[in-house]
C-alpha cells in the first residue's frame, strides 16, 4: 500500500530556511495532488500548501510568502521549502495525499526552530 | 478563511456511551465539503469522515457524521476505549483550507 514518510532537519536556527521531503512508497505520486499541514506542540492543526503540479498549486495566505512546494516525479517525493524560520515555525510536519479531505499522511517529522 | 469552532472543548464520557460532537462553520460549507479526523498521542490524523457523511476505508460503522451548512455533527454511538482520542474537523469548501481547533474525548 502506499506509504508516506517524511524527512527534515530537525533543528533549524532562525532566520534560516527549513526543507522537508516527503518520499512516497507503494505508488506513483503522479495523478494526485499532495499537501503539507503542520502542528505547533500541543496545537490544532494548519493547512500550509498543496500541489499536483506548477499550475495546480495553492497556499495558505499567512506562509504564502514563505513557502513554496514542490513535486519530484523521478524520485516520487514531494517538498517543502519554508524561508525566515522563527520560534513559531516549531512545529510537526505532515505530508499528506489530497488537496479537498486528505485520506492519506505520513507520520510526520518534528522541526525545532532554535539557536 | 472559512472558520470551523468545535464543542465542546473537551468531553468526558465511559465507554459504552455515545459522544456527540459539534464543528460549526463561520460560512456555509458548500456541497458539505467537510472532513473529520481522529487523532491520538504520537501520531498522525486518522481520516474517519469525508463529505459530511462518508466513511473512510475501515472506519467502523459506529462513527457517522451528519450537518450541512454550517453545522456539523460527529457522533460515536458507543464508545470503545480506543475511540478516546482528539478529533478535528475540517473544510475543503474553499481556500484556505481550515482545521477545527479539536474536541478531546476523554474517559470519564
Amino acid at each position: 500500500q502506499v506509504q508516506l514518510q517524511e524527512s527534515g532537519p530537525g533543528l533549524v536556527k532562525p532566520s534560516e530556511t527549513l526543507s522537508l521531503t516527503c518520499i512516497v512508497s507503494g505508488g506513483s505520486i503522479s495523478g494526485y495532488y499532495w499537501t503539507w499541514i503542520r502542528q505547533p506542540p500541543g496545537k490544532g492543526l494548519e493547512w500550509i500548501a498543496y500541489t499536483k503540479k506548477t499550475a495546480n498549486t495553492d497556499y495558505n495566505p499567512s506562509l504564502k510568502s514563505r513557502v513554496t512546494i514542490s513535486l519530484d516525479t523521478s524520485k516520487n517525493q514531494v517538498s517543502l521549502s519554508l524561508t525566515s524560520v522563527t520560534a513559531a515555525d516549531t512545529a510537526v510536519y505532515y505530508c499528506a495525499r489530497g488537496h479537498y479531505d486528505f485520506n492519506l499522511w505520513g507520520q510526520g517529522t518534528l522541526v525545532t526552530v532554535s539557536s | 478563511e472559512i472558520v470551523l469552532t468545535q464543542s465542546p472543548g473537551t468531553l468526558s464520557l465511559s465507554p459504552g456511551e455515545r459522544a456527540t460532537l459539534s464543528c460549526r462553520a463561520s460560512q456555509s460549507v458548500s456541497s458539505n465539503y467537510l472532513a473529520w479526523y481522529q487523532q491520538k498521542p504520537g501520531q498522525a490524523p486518522r481520516p474517519l469522515i469525508y463529505g459530511a457523511s462518508n466513511r473512510a476505508t475501515g472506519i467502523p460503522d459506529r462513527f457517522s457524521g451528519s450537518g450541512s451548512g454550517t453545522d456539523f455533527t460527529l457522533t460515536i454511538s458507543r464508545l470503545e476505549p480506543e475511540d478516546f482520542a482528539v478529533y478535528y474537523c475540517q473544510q475543503y469548501s474553499s481556500s484556505p483550507r481550515t482545521f477545527g481547533q479539536g474536541t478531546k474525548v476523554e474517559i470519564k
